[in-house]
């Protein structure tokens, strides 16, 4: 069956670069569905950060998207998150996750990986 | 900042009937876009729970039902049981600032 499984640095420097990768196994990434970066700050609730296809086509959420970049590696299944300017508010475990359904405002996130808690201080 | 609203806790007894609703707006519930529920018990990454307003996955019991009207959503869990307790999350898709998913607030289910 597919798993997710982030990795990454756990610990970022304030107005550094956050860059985490999500490796997708027992499945391909050209799968059909769209592969997403979900955050949770500690103790605090759910943020969709953006999403991407097999294709390269990505969607941002707009509060992030002067910052985030996500991209895939379809020669290593596997795809990434890059978070440039990173604050204190930053901090949270990061979640890669399918989204799976026949458009943007039907899909559900349907798999997650376990998260990577990634905190950022100076 | 969340443009999907529930209540933080609710709480019920074992065997209890428990709604909990999701209110949104006319460019996310209102504009007719799915909602879909997920539970996140302690420590553990969030699980689908309701997709496409009250679709179950296999394995989730009947216990979970969904509904959808107007602007608001609401996840029904009937016969509750301790293993329920965990955070609740509605989510759906907003048209509003470029098109964006979007969560709901979180709702804490404790069984008394």
């Amino acid at each position: 069956q597919v798993q997710l499984q982030e990795s990454g640095p756990g610990l970022v420097k304030t107005s550094g670069t956050l860059s985490l990768t999500c490796a997708v196994s027992g499945g391909s990434l050209s799968s059909g569905d769209w592969w997403t970066w979900v955050r949770q700050p500690p103790g605090k609730g759910l943020e969709w950060i953006g999403d991407i296809y097999q294709s390269g086509s990505t969607h941002y959420n707009p509060s992030l998207s002067s910052r985030v970049t996500i991209s895939v590696d379809k020669s290593k299944n596997q795809f990434s998150l890059r978070l440039s300017f990173v604050t204190a508010a930053d901090t949270a475990v990061y979640f890669c996750v399918r989204d799976r359904g026949p458009t943007m405002t039907t899909r559900a996130f349907d798999l997650w990986g376990q998260g990577t808690m990634v905190t950022v201080s100076s | 900042q969340s443009v999907l609203t529930q209540p933080p806790s609710m709480s019920g007894v074992p065997g209890q009937r428990v709604i909990i609703p999701c209110s949104g707006s006319g460019s996310n519930i209102g504009a007719d876009y799915d909602v879909h529920w997920y539970q996140q018990l302690p420590g553990t990454a969030p699980k689908l729970l309701i997709y496409g307003n009250n679709n179950r996955p296999s394995g989730v019991p009947d216990r979970f039902s969904g509904s959808k009207s107007g602007t608001s959503a609401s996840l029904a869990i009937t016969g509750l049981q301790a293993a329920d307790e965990a955070v609740y999350y509605c989510q759906s898709y907003d048209s509003s600032l470029s098109g964006s998913k979007v969560f709901g607030t979180g709702t804490k289910v404790t069984v008394l």
